[in-house]
């Protein structure tokens, strides 16, 4: 079964700390994909990252940055110098072939306060 | 471009009642998802479409619930008769390739209220 687990339910910062978001996935299949997405206030939900199994190489865009390790099976989001704006729930999610599905963690509540 | 347009944005009915949601996917988009969104439950699939043939619809919770998708750029989820504990909010979200490799767009949701 795939499952994946955001332990951090909520979390409070003031703005200019930098904060990490933790996901942890569990799958069976060997290549599947990773992505975080954002929901903010008003609701909707976007697309931040995707990363494919075979890719650990970190990567950074602007403020963001994402850290997948395969031996720990964590895939986790870092935000660096947070702004009130960033105040929003994350999700991480996971697909793969064999279930063709997006499986959401159960996401975790950011607020950056002034 | 234009994104997943989904309608009513917001919808409030009394129990019993007949619901419908709609969504238009992304032009060009062979896939089309339903999500229910909970505070139980989070975010759940429901049902979803492959070049407007459902291909898994494990996640609908009764048969009080069905989805179509007569054209590539339509799809509709009804419940009938609803309850009270159907109320959640409703996403569609469409993507190109195989489904599960792609990030999927979603829809600004519905916010569905039964009284």
């Amino acid at each position: 079964a795939q499952k994946v687990t955001q332990a951090q339910t909520e979390i409070s910062v003031v703005e200019k700390e930098d904060v990490t978001l933790d996901c942890v996935y569990e799958t069976r299949d060997t290549t599947y994909y990773l992505f975080w997405y954002k929901q903010p206030p008003s609701g909707e939900l976007v697309f931040l990252i995707r990363r494919n199994s075979f890719d650990e190489q970190n990567e950074i865009s602007g403020r963001y940055s994402w850290n997948f390790q395969k031996s720990t099976s964590s895939f986790n989001f870092t935000i660096t110098a947070s702004q009130v704006v960033d105040s929003a729930v994350y999700f991480c999610a996971l697909s793969s072939s064999n279930t063709g599905k997006l499986i959401f963690g159960q996401g975790t509540t950011l607020q950056v306060k002034p | 471009d234009a994104g997943v347009i989904q309608s009513p944005r917001h919808e409030v009915t009394e129990m019993g009642q007949e619901v419908t949601l709609r969504c238009k996917p992304i032009s060009g988009h062979d896939y089309l998802f339903w999500y229910r969104q909970t505070m139980m439950r989070g975010l759940e699939l429901l049902i979803y479409f492959n070049n407007n043939v459902p291909i898994d619809d494990s996640g609908m919770p009764e048969d009080r619930f069905s989805a179509k998708m007569p054209n590539a750029s339509f799809s509709t989820l009804k419940i009938q008769p609803s309850e009270p504990r159907d109320s959640a909010v409703y996403f569609c979200a469409s993507t190109l390739g195989q489904g599960w490799d792609q990030p999927q767009h979603f829809g600004d949701g519905t916010r569905l209220s039964i009284l």
